[in-house]
């Protein structure tokens, strides 16, 4: 099955600077790649994704890049802010559906004010 | 915002107890799911359910048992709560493709 992993587990950052988050992955069938904010007490919500046919995506300050040869993504955060502190997690799926998405172990950002 | 709602989301409990965690949502999504996740840990698929009737085992292996008889209502049923069971349960549900809309959690401590 999919195995997908995550670095680093930690991140601390100074506020208006950029965070970087990577994920790797093994199964080569993997074609759809979220990202998931989880703040404190609440669910993950989704923030950007990207697919398998595309090799960078962006949406103001957040972007995902996805090297398919090499079967890792990454997400970049520009220009932090306080309320981006959060644990993301990134996840892999082969299929268009839920049922086989493979979540990373998450990455605790703490933004410095 | 999503609307999708879990009840309790605090829980202690005895060993042994029987204890029913409730996953509600009012979009009329036909996808519903429940997730595992320990403390700073990934989640993990424990049973998803594509409509009324219909309920399926995750990748994670799970004691517990869920029913869709309702397509807003998915509850997850522990028939013996064990300190093993500890963990936080997502619900989560979705119109469809890979959008997906996750509820707080119910965080559970079993003594």
């Amino acid at each position: 099955g999919e195995n997908v992993e995550q670095h680093p587990s930690t991140l601390s950052v100074q506020e208006g600077d950029s965070a970087v988050i990577k994920c790797t992955y093994s199964d080569s069938a993997s074609n759809y790649f979220p990202w998931y904010k989880q703040e404190l007490g609440k669910g993950p919500q989704l923030i950007i994704d990207i697919r398998s046919n595309v090799g960078e995506k962006k949406d103001q300050r957040i972007a995902v890049t996805l090297n398919k040869t090499a079967k890792h993504f990454s997400l970049h955060i520009t220009e932090t802010q306080p309320e981006d502190s959060a644990v993301y997690f990134c996840a892999a799926s082969p299929t268009f559906g839920n049922e086989k998405l493979t979540f990373g172990t998450g990455t605790r950002l703490t933004i410095i004010p | 915002e999503a609307d999708i709602y879990q009840t309790p989301r605090y829980l202690v409990i005895g060993t042994g107890k029987k204890i029913t965690l409730e996953c509600s949502q009012t979009m009329g999504h036909d996808k519903m799911y429940w997730y595992q996740q320990d403390p700073g840990m990934e989640l993990h698929l424990i049973h998803y359910s594509y409509g009324v009737n219909s309920t399926e085992k995750g990748d994670l292996s799970s004691e517990s048992t869920v029913s869709r008889i309702r397509t807003e209502h998915f509850p997850l049923t522990l028939e013996s709560a064990r300190p093993s069971h500890t963990s936080q349960y997502l619900c989560a549900s979705s119109p469809g493709g890979n959008t997906i809309y996750f509820g707080e959690g119910s965080w559970l401590t079993v003594v």
